[in-house]
């Protein structure tokens, strides 16, 4: 089965700078890779999602890249603010519907 | 839109207690189910998913089963409750049109 591993599992950033979260992937089939926003005693939020036909997709300060030939996919999230303190999951799936495979989880803080 | 109600909020139990959680799901019909469940700290593991009513498929074998007596009712049961089945469990539904839509969520303490 897929296999999806995340680093680094924390990240400490001064507002401001940003963050770069990096998942790597096992199941070449994989075609549609979300990533996940959780704060704390919530539930996981769909921050921002990209399909294997495209290699970049952006929405304001996050953005998305993947690598199909590497199999990895890394979240960047620009110009960092405090409430983007949470945890954050990269996820991958054969397609949008079918069942998620999720990395470990990246405990982000932004430090004011 | 597509809503998952999930209930209780949170739980407290003694070992070798009996346990079912509850999800819902409005606007949507024949959606595929997923359970996950969250140590604390941890990530999230797949423990069950159902294509449709009765049909359940286990990712890891364990102390819980799940059951999906209605096409929008999915239930997660344990006769005998362990510690390390304490967590925080989530149900999950294909949103619209990508991702999931996750439940509230059930923080469960065994005792």
């Amino acid at each position: 089965g897929e296999n999806v591993e995340q680093h680094p599992s924390t990240l400490s950033v001064q507002e401001g700078d940003s963050a770069v979260i990096k998942c790597t992937y096992s199941d070449s089939a994989s075609n549609y890779f979300p990533w996940y926003k959780q704060e704390l005693g919530k539930r996981p939020q769909l921050i921002i999602d990209i399909r294997s036909n495209v290699g970049e997709k952006k929405d304001q300060r996050i953005a998305v890249t993947l690598n199909k030939t590497a199999k990895h996919f890394s979240l960047h999230i620009t110009e960092t603010q405090p409430e983007d303190s949470a945890v954050y999951f990269c996820a991958a799936s054969g397609a949008a519907g079918n069942k998620l495979t999720f990395g470990g989880g990246t405990r982000v803080l932004v430090k004011p | 839109s597509q809503t998952i109600h999930q209930w209780p909020a949170t739980l407290v139990q003694p070992v070798g207690s009996p346990l079912s959680l509850e999800c819902t799901v409005e606007g949507t019909s024949n959606p595929n189910l997923y359970w996950y469940r969250q140590a604390a700290g941890r990530g999230l593991q797949l423990l069950f998913y159902s294509v449709g009513i009765g049909q359940i498929s286990s990712e890891v074998p364990q102390n819980l089963s799940a059951s999906r007596p209605q096409d929008r009712q999915f239930i997660l049961s344990s006769k005998k409750l362990l510690l390390s089945d304490s967590g925080f469990y989530l149900c999950a539904s294909p949103g619209s049109p990508y991702g999931y839509t996750f439940g509230s969520g059930t923080r469960l303490t065994v005792v």
